[in-house]
């Protein structure tokens, strides 16, 4: 079993509806959680840092279950520039404060006019 | 943009060659990382500098070498090139203690 994993997708989203999708991590320990974005071609760009049980960020909430081991994303209002692979992120050992990070394969969403 | 920077951009190798890539970290970043990213798969942890030394390394072989310079800049080395080492290698700055990476644009290598 991978260490972190995400449905590849495409989630392909009419512009304004919400979409929302999941990310499973092995390590019941991990404490922290990112959501990186990455366009095509492009390096990832943090989204979102979940470290309790949720975050939200204006149209963007992330929430985490830690009894069943996974963090979900939710866009509201789907913008056709949220379109983008959105990487689940968790770092390399649960206490780890250094930044070493095991990224998901990534969920690709597509938001069409 | 993040302020880091990576060169070459783009590299066509031959298999059994050796590589060098370059990273120029966040102005006062003091960490630098780096990941190999394969097409269709998310980035894949090799190892992270912190003061000139190794600090963590993923599963990858020793062929896979890396500097960090006084600097903060850092060098990835990769000897003995195999087909799979094809791949977008990806290196991100950050400050010691700090979650928060800020990646370069990435070097696109094709061994043949």
């Amino acid at each position: 079993r991978k260490e972190v994993e995400q449905d590849p997708g495409p989630f392909n989203v009419p512009e304004g509806a919400t979409v929302a999708f999941n990310c499973t991590y092995s390590n019941s320990a991990s404490q922290s959680f990112f959501w990186y974005r990455q366009d095509c071609r492009k390096e990832p760009k943090l989204l979102m840092s979940v470290y309790s049980s949720g975050n939200e960020d204006g149209r963007f909430t992330a929430q985490l279950n830690r009894a069943s081991q996974y963090i979900s994303l939710l866009i509201r209002d789907s913008k056709l520039s949220d379109s983008a692979t959105y990487l689940c992120v968790v770092p390399f050992t649960p206490t780890d404060s250094w930044g070493k990070l095991q990224f998901g394969a990534g969920t690709q969403v597509v938001v069409t006019p | 943009e993040t302020g880091v920077t990576q060169s070459p951009t783009h590299l066509i190798k031959t298999r059994g060659q050796q590589v060098t890539l370059r990273c120029s970290s966040q102005s006062g970043h003091n960490t630098v990382s780096w990941y190999q990213q394969a097409l269709g798969q998310g980035p894949q942890f090799i190892f992270q500098y912190y003061r000139e030394e190794e600090n963590g390394r993923g599963n990858f072989p020793p062929r896979f070498s890396g500097l960090q310079f006084p600097n903060y800049s850092s060098e990835l080395n990769v000897n003995a090139l195999e087909l799979d080492d094809s791949a977008l290698y990806l290196c991100a700055s950050s400050l010691a203690n700090s979650y928060e990476q800020y990646f370069g644009p990435g070097t696109r290598l094709t061994v043949t």
